[in-house]
């Protein structure tokens, strides 16, 4: 079965809140994650990552923070937009370094009210 | 625009046929994935190829092989096709041939089996 997975399975936000994406991965080997946007219609679309030497990391509006005691990583998006709409997907490495492959979550959809 | 290119981005067919898609890998990226998006599975892993080499291999039937040619373009190959195969194929590019690094993703192809 997959290893990594996701809180909540659908989010709703006000225009202007900031949003939290959770996941939840279960293998504590994987050493490298990352989250994806998915709007309709396209591919996924790189976001932001993370290795597993850093607790937290931040880009434009959006901040990846990984707790590997309780094997958690959230991605934060600042001021969120009506463009933020979209699935968000959560990756890992599935047994770190060099081994395996990058294994997704089922993503979780994420709209904005304007 | 990611730089990875699909075509065709959609497919209509009956079972039983075999259809053939397509993947240009972004300019310099040397591995090649190809990945399985249905609506009860989320991205599935299939295949990676790393500058003409199988490197890694996921959850992809016997029925379904796929190759990377010297100019570094990839094709999957579906065969035998059945109405559980309708499902977003999508064609990813990296670099390096590793599981650490972000992956860069086409807009995918569309397959309707009928």
């Amino acid at each position: 079965g997959e290893s990594v997975g996701l809180h909540l399975p659908t989010l709703s936000v006000q225009e202007g809140d900031n949003s939290i994406i959770n996941c939840a991965y279960s293998n504590s080997a994987s050493d490298y994650f990352i989250w994806y946007k998915q709007e309709s219609g396209k591919g996924p679309q790189f976001i932001i990552d993370i290795r597993s030497n850093m607790d937290k990391r931040q880009g434009q509006r959006v901040t990846v923070l990984l707790n590997k005691t309780v094997k958690h990583l959230s991605l934060q998006i600042a001021a969120t937009q009506p463009g933020d709409s979209a699935v968000y997907f959560c990756a890992e490495n599935e047994y770190g370094g060099s081994q395996g492959n990058l294994i997704f979550g089922k993503g979780t959809k994420l709209s904005v009210k304007p | 625009d990611s730089g990875v290119t699909q075509t065709p981005k959609h497919l209509i067919t009956a079972t039983g046929q075999r259809v053939t898609l397509r993947c240009s890998p972004r300019s310099g990226d040397l591995s090649v994935y190809w990945y399985q998006q249905s609506l009860d599975q989320g991205l599935q892993f299939l295949i990676q190829y790393y500058n003409g080499e199988e490197r890694a291999k996921g959850n992809i039937l016997e029925r379904f092989s796929a190759q990377q040619f010297p100019d570094l373009h990839s094709e999957l190959n579906l065969s035998s096709l059945e109405l559980g195969d309708s499902a977003l194929y999508f064609c990813a590019s990296s670099v390096g041939r590793l599981p650490n690094e972000k992956l860069f993703f086409g807009s995918g192809t569309q397959l309707s089996v009928l």
